[in-house]
């Protein structure tokens, strides 16, 4: 039990271009989900936190209007890069909570390559 | 602040031998620590987590780990290793907040000889 699954698992695009990043929770409701950013040899370092019909609460230093995180329902969020650049390009994990303090189920992350 | 560290970035040992992973934190309270272990193409799997209580924590996968306040570290520890353990871990503390937010050391690197 407790499956996060995220889509795509890799993606490339373009500079100045959008992309979106799925995050579902497959066997439960998560009413908090986690955006983790990771870099090469690095710890996850924690982007932002949302709540099912709430904004997120981003993180000192991670641009809102950068980063749109969307907890659409329960068992979904969004991450989407907008006017992504080369410096973007990272490992970005999720993870989903059903409520229990730091009970965090991790999604296998997505590679994300800006060209 | 609160931070992590994990002294070590990348561990060999033989298979069947014994295996410690270090993990040091600085954080003001009381900490909740946890250990995870992250395989190629998986998520984070939680191996073990202390919040109170006895020291010595048990986990999944043949996992222990100890808590010693007096050396704020919580180090892992296996008494013998598969292959199958060959993997990246991280060491994190919970930092509270409402949603339990987590800090993660930059991991180790386990590597497992035949």
């Amino acid at each position: 039990g407790a499956v996060v699954s995220q889509h795509p698992s890799w993606v490339i695009c373009k500079s100045g271009t959008s992309v979106k990043i799925e995050c579902r929770s497959l066997d439960f409701q998560a009413t908090t989900m986690f955006w983790y950013r990771q870099f090469p040899k690095q710890s996850l370092m924690l982007m932002a936190t949302s709540n099912e019909g709430s904004k997120a609460t981003y993180e000192q230093g991670v641009e809102k209007d950068k980063f749109l995180i969307n907890h659409a329902s329960l068992t979904l969020s969004t991450l989407t890069v907008t006017s992504a650049h080369p410096e973007d390009s990272s490992f970005y994990i999720c993870s989903a909570s059903w409520g229990g303090a730091y009970e965090q189920y991790f999604g296998p992350g997505t590679r994300l390559t800006v060209t | 602040a609160q931070s992590v560290t994990q002294p070590d970035i990348h561990i060999t040992v033989s298979e069947g031998a014994s295996l410690e992973l270090r993990c040091n934190y600085s954080y003001g309270a009381t900490p909740y620590l946890f250990w995870y272990v992250q395989s190629p193409g998986q998520g984070l799997q939680l191996l073990l987590k202390y919040f109170s209580g006895d020291t010595l924590v048990q986990g999944i996968k043949g996992f222990e780990a100890e808590f010693k306040r007096s050396q704020s570290s919580f180090n892992l520890r296996k008494p013998s290793v598969h292959w199958s353990d060959a993997a990246e871990y991280f060491c994190a503390v919970g930092i509270g907040g409402s949603q339990g937010n987590l800090i993660f050391g930059k991991g180790t690197k386990l590597s497992v000889k035949p």
